[in-house]
């Protein structure tokens, strides 16, 4: 099915390990976006693309970095991880934003764990 | 107004009531307004994206309002049935960026 294909759905890390939170798209949607979900707070842009080899910060960029090699793909990585980074990450994808918005496609979500 | 502000935070009502909460966000930099469903343990899923001031969205038995100028979008649920629990987030978009609300929980008693 196509869609916004997350992984892994869950990780524990300790503090000052890294990873990275893999992201794919199959519907040739040029912007994706990596958000966080943490209680009593709306969704967080942490970082967004509007195309390969096109990234840019959002809302919380601080502690993680992307690239955008492919139109598919958007990878988020956590060089060092910390306790505050412990959430639910989510990535989405859209065909246009702007004006000509359309919604966006939600991937399935990563419950990330920083002990 | 700031941020994107929903209200209620939390909704209880009877089955086949009918239903509506507000979304309100600043009215400058406005792109558009995105509207979401998102249920217990699933990927939120858009329900309406509205650019236009005066904007309706229609959907089955949801629907929804903008006001640009005044910075307000409602969500209408008429009949509530106990399949539309859920949080219903909406989302402002500046452009490149989406600003969302922290959402307003409806749950549906049979």
């Amino acid at each position: 099915n196509a869609g916004v294909t997350q992984t892994p759905k869950f990780q524990v890390l300790k503090t000052g390990q890294s990873m990275t939170l893999q992201c794919a798209q199959d519907m040739n949607h040029e912007y994706m976006s990596w958000y966080r979900q943490d209680p009593g707070m709306g969704l967080r842009l942490i970082h967004y693309s509007v195309g390969a080899g096109i990234t840019d910060q959002g809302e919380v960029p601080n502690g993680y970095n992307v690239s955008r090699s492919t139109t598919e793909d958007f990878p988020l990585r956590l060089l060092s991880a910390a306790p505050s980074q412990t959430s639910v990450y989510f990535c989405a994808s859209s065909y246009q934003t702007g004006a000509g918005s359309y919604g966006y496609t939600f991937g399935s979500g990563t419950r990330l764990t920083v002990v | 107004i700031l941020n994107v502000e929903q209200s209620p935070q939390s909704l209880h009502v009877q089955e086949g009531d009918s239903t509506n909460f507000t979304c309100s966000f600043p009215s400058s930099n406005f792109y558009a307004l995105h509207w979401y469903r998102w249920e217990t343990a699933k990927s939120p899923e858009a329900l309406f994206v509205m650019t236009l001031n005066g904007d309706e969205k229609k959907k089955g038995r949801i629907s929804a309002t903008l006001n640009t100028k005044e910075g307000y979008s409602y969500l209408y649920i008429k009949g509530s049935q106990p399949e539309d629990s859920a949080t219903y987030l909406c989302a402002r978009n500046t452009g490149n960026q989406f600003y969302f609300g922290t959402g307003t929980s409806l749950t549906v008693i049979p």
